[in-house]
C-alpha cells in the first residue's frame, strides 16, 4: 500500500497569511508513460463531505478559488493557500490514486491565528 | 447535477451486519462508466477507501476489509449497497459513498453522498 504522510498535523496561519501544507507519499505516484501525477487534494468542514479541491497534483478544480494551489510531482507534494480566508477553515486531506488500495493522508487541521 | 445519498441504519449490534444504500441521482451508475466507492471516515480521523465497484459487477476491496465486505448494485434503481458482516466498535464510523471522476479503477473521488453515521453499539 502507498503511505500518505501529511504534515503538519494542525497549522494556524493569520488572515491574508500563506498556508502550506505538505503530503509525502511513500512511493511516487509519478506515472512516466503519461507523465502525471496521481495525487489529489480535498477540503473537508464539519459536518461536511470532503470536497475535491486539486487533482492531477495541481489542476483545480472548477469554482475552486486561485488562491489554492497545488504542485510537487513523484513523492512530494504541496498545497499551498496563498492568502488565507476565513472560509477556509477546514481539515485538508490528500489522496493519491496511482493504485489500488486508495490511500488518504490523515488530514491537517488549519485554523485561524 | 449528480447527487449521491447513502441510506440505512445508524446503529447496528456488535456482530451483527451493517447494510447502506446509497441512491444515486443525475447520473446513471450504468452508462456513466464511473466506479462508485464506499469510504468510512472514524470519529474525528482519517479517510478510509473500502471499495467499488463498476457497473459490470467488478469489486473491488481494501485487503484489510475484503474478508468481511460486499458491495453490490442495482442498476434498475440506480443504487448500489455497501455490506459490512461481523462489526465491532471499530467499525463504528461515517459511511460516504462517491464517485470516481475518470473512469478507471484507481480514480479521485468528485462526487460524495452525505454521510451516514453508523455506531456499532449492542
Amino acid at each position: 500500500d502507498i503511505v500518505m504522510t501529511q504534515s503538519p498535523d494542525s497549522l494556524a496561519v493569520s488572515l491574508g497569511e500563506r498556508a502550506t501544507i505538505i503530503c509525502k507519499s511513500s512511493q511516487s505516484v509519478l506515472y512516466s508513460p503519461n507523465n502525471k501525477n496521481y495525487l489529489a487534494w480535498y477540503q473537508q468542514k464539519p459536518g461536511q463531505p470532503p470536497k475535491l479541491l486539486i487533482s492531477w497534483a495541481s489542476t483545480r478544480e472548477s469554482g475552486v478559488p486561485d488562491r489554492f494551489s497545488g504542485s510537487g510531482s513523484g513523492t512530494d507534494f504541496t498545497l499551498t493557500i496563498s492568502s488565507l480566508q476565513a472560509e477556509d477553515v477546514a481539515v485538508y486531506f490528500c489522496q493519491q490514486y496511482y493504485s489500488t488500495p486508495l490511500t488518504f493522508g490523515q488530514g491537517t487541521r488549519l485554523e485561524i491565528k | 447535477q449528480v447527487q449521491l445519498q447513502e441510506s440505512g441504519p445508524g446503529l447496528v449490534k456488535p456482530s451483527q451486519t451493517l447494510s447502506l444504500t446509497c441512491t444515486v441521482t443525475g447520473g446513471s451508475i450504468f452508462n456513466d462508466g464511473h466506479y462508485w466507492s464506499w469510504i468510512r471516515q472514524h470519529p474525528g480521523k482519517g479517510l478510509e477507501w473500502i471499495g467499488f465497484i463498476y457497473y459490470s459487477g467488478t469489486t473491488e476491496y481494501n485487503p484489510p476489509l475484503e474478508s468481511r465486505v460486499t458491495i453490490s448494485v442495482d442498476m434498475s434503481k440506480n443504487q448500489f449497497f455497501l455490506n459490512v458482516r461481523s462489526v465491532t466498535a471499530a467499525d463504528t464510523a461515517v459511511y460516504y459513498c462517491a464517485r470516481g471522476r475518470e473512469q478507471q479503477p484507481s480514480d479521485y473521488f468528485d462526487y460524495w453522498g452525505q454521510g451516514k453515521l453508523v455506531t456499532v453499539s449492542s
